[in-house]
């Protein structure tokens, strides 16, 4: 089955902790990202992959950051955690540059981080 | 900076009745994407729409791009309890090496049995 998962979905740390949370989808996407979802402000865009070693920042990157060693996983790794960035976290991928404008993302169930 | 809105925010009717749901924007997009999420899940793509002025149905939903490719809507007809969500637009843009896809603020629907 087709899919992007995520890991953990739910987590509740303190603040400064070093947490990291995975994403791994298995349709060879070229194209990766992140988002946090907070109400009254949509989806906002952490960080994008175009490929592997291939990544740049979204609108809101500041607090995170991410690697791409592998096609299939884009972690996303959160140095030292602070409360405003408790957040719903998607991570979603798509088929790649080529066909941009018209691909469908892909998203994961989502993670709900909470950080004390 | 937010480029994307979407109104109303919040939408609750009976069922059967219409709705619309706008998404505007001062950007042109080179594409533009309805999306709709249910609780605990992610969101799923309804349309893409690519040219101006387009229009696109999917079964009772319409969904419309405007001339400018700055902005879109979406129209339920007679919607169903089954149309309950959050729906989301979405634009994609590219150039100068960036790709990113902007969302709206989404707008939350409530249909009444």
């Amino acid at each position: 089955e087709a899919q992007v998962t995520q890991n953990p979905r739910y987590l509740i740390t303190v603040t400064g902790k070093k947490l990291t949370v995975t994403c791994s989808q298995n349709m060879n996407h070229e194209y990766m990202s992140w988002y946090r979802q907070d109400p009254g402000l949509g989806l906002r865009q952490i960080y994008y992959s175009m490929n592997v070693e291939a990544t740049d920042k979204g609108d809101v990157p500041e607090g995170y950051k991410v690697s791409r060693k592998e096609k299939r996983n884009f972690p996303l790794i959160l140095e030292s955690p602070s409360p405003n960035q408790t957040s719903l976290y998607f991570c979603a991928s798509s088929l790649g540059t080529d066909l941009f404008n018209t691909g469908e993302l892909f998203f994961g169930e989502g993670s709900r981080l909470t950080v004390l | 900076t937010q480029l994307l809105e979407q109104s109303p925010q919040f939408l609750s009717i009976q069922e059967g009745e219409n709705l619309t749901v706008y998404c505007n924007s001062s950007s042109v997009f080179s594409s533009l994407q309805w999306y709709r999420q249910e609780p605990g899940e992610g969101p799923v793509l309804l349309v893409t729409v690519v040219t101006g002025g387009e229009v696109k149905k999917l079964k009772r939903l319409t969904f419309q791009f405007g001339d400018a490719r700055k902005d879109s809507s979406l129209h339920i007809t007679a919607a169903q309890t089954g149309d309950t969500g959050l729906y989301l637009c979405a634009g994609a843009k590219s150039g100068s090496g960036t790709y990113k896809y902007i969302f709206g603020t989404g707008t939350r629907l409530k249909v009444l049995a």
